[in-house]
């Protein structure tokens, strides 16, 4: 099946830094790639929607200034938490649709932590 | 949008039994059903889907069954195993490449040596 690769997989930062979280489709093209959060116990919560090659779809109450997406390529779509703040510690899951066009692939995760 | 209801949001079975977890959804127009086994610290992973045009699917010891009228669909494990332990999600879509997915609540599955 297709595979999603995510790094880092796990990230501690300080109040006030930013982290770049990276999602990759490693055998197969992707021109929208999906951001997720989740927090414990909790859904997929759906963040914005990637698009190679024009800006992202941010779903709503999601800041777009404070969650800064780049679809840079085909295989490659890029989430940066901006000015983080403990409150934006979660489980960060990117997926890709692959296959038929309809099936989504989720990467690993990124456990973020900030302190 | 799309509203995606799924129960137990507990299960616990015996290991050899069987579990079935249920899911309904809202929108008539949704096309396409995915099911995702999600273990502790990991992404979810796709265990199984459906498209409207079946009634049921299976795979091994894992099936899915849909009932478009009733707009519901089930996801069903026979002779369960402590490795089937993990939260099982619902999904449903529009079925296109741009499709998202909506999510159920998750189930947490926990099979009993």
């Amino acid at each position: 099946g297709a595979v999603v690769s995510q790094h880092p997989s796990r990230v501690i930062c300080k109040s006030g830094t930013s982290v770049k979280i990276e999602c990759r489709s490693l055998d197969f093209q992707a021109t929208t790639m999906f951001w997720y959060r989740q927090f414990p116990k909790q859904s997929l919560m759906l963040m914005a929607t990637s698009n190679e090659g024009s800006k992202a779809t941010y779903e709503q109450g999601v800041e777009k200034d404070k969650f800064l997406i780049n679809h840079a390529s085909l295989t490659l779509s890029t989430l940066t938490v901006t000015s983080a703040h403990p409150e934006d510690s979660s489980f960060y899951i990117c997926s890709a649709p692959g296959g038929r066009g309809d099936t989504q692939y989720f990467g690993p995760g990124t456990r973020l932590t900030v302190l | 949008g799309e509203n995606v209801e799924q129960h137990p949001s507990t299960l616990s079975v015996q290991e050899g039994d069987s579990a079935v977890i249920k899911c309904t959804y809202s929108d008539s127009a949704s096309n396409y059903f995915p099911w995702y086994k999600q273990e502790l610290g990991k992404g979810p992973q796709l265990i199984i889907d459906i498209r409207s045009n079946v009634g049921e699917k299976k795979d091994q010891r894992i099936a899915v069954t849909l009932n478009k009228t009733a707009k519901h669909f089930s996801l069903h494990i026979t002779e369960t195993q402590p490795e089937d332990s993990a939260v099982y999600f619902c999904a449903a879509s529009l079925g296109s490449t741009l499709g998202r997915l909506y999510f159920g609540r998750g189930t947490q599955l926990t099979v009993w040596p």
